[in-house]
């Protein structure tokens, strides 16, 4: 079946410009992750969701990122007034949910520039 | 607060050769265990995990890890590493309490030269 996709593969934009990053779990899964990984790091957590509701926001760096799940399904990361510190390959995961002992399946991740 | 170090950024062997990348952890309570792997140009995919049970787990291609608790450590081995085996490693372990987020190591680049 299909796995989680993430849309755009590849993003520049300017510092202070807005982005918004998309992520499409695997149909079904009620848990859907956003992590950040900047270059020589491994994944780091910023926001997790349980159905429509965030159930842990204490990685978003500040302010300037918030992530919605209207639907309980696709996911969109939003970054307000970019900086040159947030280009990184931001990742999403999302796994069944409803368990503790789930695998989380991951997507291709979204490669932000920014200049 | 969770945390995972792996102790080798950068392993370098020839082909038929034997693996083994650490991993420790530092947690307190009950966890979950897992070793990715991330090929060249690919997303990150699952090389094995541990829940509870047998601490010697087996993963895809021939991989395995030991659970060694009171170690706080979570060793992939591997008997005989193959060029198709270069790639980044991550170790990352979560919370054996809800489906809590994953804490990621920095990764372990290996290469495999023939």
């Amino acid at each position: 079946g299909a796995g989680v996709s993430q849309t755009p593969s590849n993003k520049v934009t300017e510092k202070g410009k807005y982005v918004e990053l998309r992520c499409d779990p695997i149909s079904g899964h009620t848990a859907l992750y956003w992590y950040r990984q900047s270059l020589g790091q491994g994944p780091e957590f910023l926001i997790y969701f349980q159905g429509t509701g965030a159930a842990d926001d204490s990685g978003l760096p500040n302010d300037r990122f918030f992530a919605v799940r209207p639907e309980g399904s696709v996911s969109t990361l939003k970054i307000q007034r970019t900086e040159r510190g947030d280009s990184a390959v931001y990742l999403c995961a999302s796994s069944p949910g409803g368990s503790s002992y789930n695998e989380q399946f991951f997507g291709p991740g979204t490669r932000l520039t920014v200049l | 607060a969770q945390s995972v170090s792996q102790h080798n950024h950068h392993v370098i062997l020839s082909e038929a050769a034997s693996l083994e990348l650490g991993c420790n952890y530092s947690y307190g309570g009950t966890v979950n265990l897992f070793w990715y792997v991330q090929y060249p140009g690919q997303h990150l995919q699952l090389l094995l995990k541990y829940f509870s049970g047998d601490p010697l787990v087996k993963g895809i291609k021939g991989f395995e890890a030991e659970f060694i608790k009171s170690k706080f450590s979570f060793n992939l081995r591997k008997p005989s590493v193959q060029w198709s085996d270069t790639a980044e490693y991550f170790c990352a372990v979560n919370e054996n309490s809800g489906n809590t987020p994953l804490v990621f190591g920095k990764g372990t680049r290996l290469s495999v030269i023939a």
